[in-house]
């Protein structure tokens, strides 16, 4: 099982560009969640999806977050303009109708300069 | 907002020493998890606990589930240098039904000295 793939690993971007961050999912997984991690907030739930179908996404933080899901093997989740306090590492996972327990991908540590 | 406090903050042992460490919450909980963050990865679930009192145990790791069902409990055995990283406790938000989305305590960094 390859697990939670995410790309890129890292992201360097400037101030008011667009940044789209990648997760495929563990096949057969049918919630996906996006995460984000800080320093001073430490991991917060941004959206859950549950069967392609965005169920919770009262983490988002404004606007400028959108997520989609397509179909069962893919998700995005972009920044459209970027801040540099958007600086993160931004993490999907995916669990089995919710599930007690998530697998997560490595991650993508974002720099917004 | 919810919480969960995690202590001690950061730790160094060294190689061979047992390490305690544990996961208060304000509100009851149902489901305890303990994850392991390696530096660059993401958490890695090491174990479950589904009830107060339950004891359960993963190779060196034994995790308790508080009996007042607000805290949890964490520990390695006979510490090596691979068990460096952020040990983080989880639960379900309880003010979300369904059990989908998890709080996550504020992580207890290890470090091993050899």
């Amino acid at each position: 099982d390859a697990g939670v793939i995410q790309s890129p690993r890292h992201e360097v971007t400037e101030m008011g560009q667009e940044v789209t961050l990648r997760c495929k999912p563990i096949s057969g997984h049918n919630s996906l969640f996006w995460y984000r991690q800080t320093m001073m907030r430490g991991l917060e739930l941004l959206i859950y999806f549950n069967n392609n179908v965005p169920i919770d996404d009262s983490g988002m933080p404004e606007d400028r977050f959108s997520a989609k899901m397509p179909n069962a093997s893919f998700s995005t989740l972009k920044i459209q303009p970027s801040e540099p306090r958007d600086s993160a590492v931004y993490f999907c996972a995916s669990s089995l109708s919710g599930g007690y327990g998530y697998t997560f991908g490595s991650g993508t540590r974002l720099t917004v300069v | 907002g919810q919480q969960l406090n995690q202590s001690p903050q950061s730790m160094f042992i060294q190689e061979g020493e047992d390490v305690s460490m544990n996961c208060t919450s304000s509100s009851i909980f149902n489901t305890w998890l303990w994850y392991k963050q390696d530096p660059g990865e993401g958490p890695v679930l090491l174990i479950a606990l589904y009830k107060a009192g339950e004891l359960t145990s993963n190779g060196r790791l034994t995790a308790q589930f508080g009996i007042t069902r607000k805290d949890s409990f964490l520990n390695i055995s006979a510490s090596i240098p691979s068990d460096v990283g952020i040990y983080f406790c989880a639960g379900p938000d309880p003010r979300t039904s369904g059990t989908y989305k998890y709080i996550f305590g504020t992580g207890t960094r290890l470090k091993v000295l050899a």
